[in-house]
């Protein structure tokens, strides 16, 4: 019964591979959003989707690129990936436009590392 | 812009003791303000919202937090620490992009209990 479900929750590749997060929410929400944190715990926003259509781009590199098939997927590619893409990707979903007083929840993340 | 500021980066408590983690926000407008923890290795868990009906909130597991405008906190307590509230903690004020919402985190409070 997860409620935001990511895939994998490990994943270790070399520099300048090609992969693929995946992020399923079974909750009926609209909006879905990629989050990333760093070495230090840090959480910052990357992308947002509303109802498949991307409404935040937060200064990403374009190697990132987010696909969003139906409202409850949305998946993240990347390709060339660096040494400093190693991080812990989060996968979230609000629902609605994801207004003022609307909490996210999140996937259990995925661990990235590239060596 | 929407800011949060955790004054500290780890706390320590001894079990049963009382537990403060500060944090100050910024923001234009009224804003929405989260609490979220994160167990070592897992998602990100809603612990409270504050969204204006009521300045002290009450979360999961026995936490609260008090919105004061005046001194723009948000302050997170429980009266007794239990070993299984060692966690990083964050504070999350929301952004609205052109009609969309964005979590802005605080750099995260690593509360540590010991017995």
């Amino acid at each position: 019964d997860t409620a935001v479900s990511q895939t994998p929750k490990y994943l270790v590749t070399q520099m300048g591979n090609d992969k693929s997060i995946k992020c399923e929410q079974n909750l009926g929400h609209d909006t879905m959003y990629w989050y990333k944190q760093d070495s230090k715990k840090f959480l910052k926003i990357m992308f947002s989707y509303n109802n498949k259509e991307l409404i935040i781009n937060e200064t990403v590199p374009n190697r990132f690129s987010p696909k969003s098939p139906d409202k409850a997927h949305l998946n993240l590619h990347i390709n060339s990936l660096e040494l400093g893409d190693s991080a812990v990707y989060f996968c979230a979903s609000s629902r609605g436009q994801g207004g003022l007083n609307t909490e996210a929840f999140f996937g259990q993340g995925t661990r990235l590392t590239v060596v | 812009a929407q800011s949060v500021t955790q004054l500290d980066s780890h706390v320590s408590v001894s079990e049963g003791t009382p537990v403060l983690l500060r944090c100050n926000y910024s923001s234009s407008y009224s804003p929405s303000l989260f609490w979220y923890v994160q167990h070592p290795n897992k998602g990100l868990q809603l612990l409270l919202k504050y969204t204006s009906a009521a300045t002290l909130v009450k979360g999961i597991n026995g936490f609260e937090a008090e919105f004061k405008k005046s001194e723009t906190s948000f302050h997170l307590t429980k009266p007794s620490a239990h070993m299984s509230d060692a966690a990083e903690y964050f504070c999350v004020v929301t952004l609205m992009n052109t009609g969309f919402q964005k979590l802005v985190f605080g750099t995260g409070t690593r509360l540590l209990v010991s017995p």
